[in-house]
């Protein structure tokens, strides 16, 4: 069976920290896919990025990085330091290499940035 | 470009009626997907299309769930004799092609609420 767990449910910090969204995967295929969506309070999913299970090299773009570990089936977000407009729903998502196959996703991680 | 569209954007209605929920993809992509998201849970994988037919419809809850795509543009979600527990937002994404390598994008989403 797939499954993605994001422990923390909400998260709470101020303008210019730097906080990390934690992301548990279980698959037994060899081949998967994972993603990170955010959804801001206007409701429509935006995709960040995707990650092959065959590339753990971590990934930086702008304010926001990705570490892949499959020693640990993780695939954690950064945002540096963070901003208003960062505050969202943030989702981890997983696919298997198989066409079609649907996105299976976390529970989501509400992250609030105050100034 | 124009971007996924979902109408209504509400939809309020009674215990056993029967509803349809629309979903315009982004032109010229071939595969559509339908989710469900309840309060405070990630989206859920109800079907996919890949062109007119469903090649996925293993996310369905029931029978009284059924989805058309009769020209491989527009999708309806049908849902007969409602429930509360029907109650969530319903999502639309599409893809240039079906498979994890295609960014699924999504709509706004239409609020269902069963009273």
């Amino acid at each position: 069976a797939q499954k993605v767990t994001q422990a923390q449910t909400e998260i709470s910090v101020v303008e210019k920290e730097d906080v990390t969204l934690d992301c548990v995967y279980e698959t037994r295929d060899t081949t998967y896919y994972l993603f990170w969506y955010k959804q801001p309070p206007s409701g429509e999913l935006v995709f960040l990025i995707r990650r092959n299970s065959f590339d753990e090299q971590n990934e930086i773009s702008g304010r926001y990085s990705w570490n892949f570990q499959k020693s640990t089936s993780s695939f954690n977000f950064t945002i540096t330091a963070s901003q208003v407009v960062d505050s969202a729903v943030y989702f981890c998502a997983l696919s298997s290499n198989q066409a079609g196959t649907a996105l299976i996703f976390g529970k989501g991680t509400t992250l609030s940035v105050s100034s | 470009g124009a971007g996924v569209s979902q109408t209504p954007s509400n939809k309020v209605t009674e215990k056993g009626k029967y509803v349809e929920l629309r979903c315009d993809p982004i032109s010229g992509h071939t595969a559509l997907y339908w989710y469900r998201q309840s309060l405070g849970q990630g989206p859920e994988f109800l079907i996919y299309f890949q062109g007119t037919g469903a090649a996925d419809d293993s996310g369905l809850p029931n029978d009284r769930f059924f989805a058309v795509r009769p020209e491989g543009s527009v999708s309806t979600l049908k849902i007969q004799r409602t429930e509360r527990g029907d109650s969530a937002v319903y999502l639309c994404a599409s893809s240039l092609a079906g498979g994890p390598l295609n960014t699924q994008y999504f709509g706004p989403g239409t609020r269902l609420t069963v009273l």
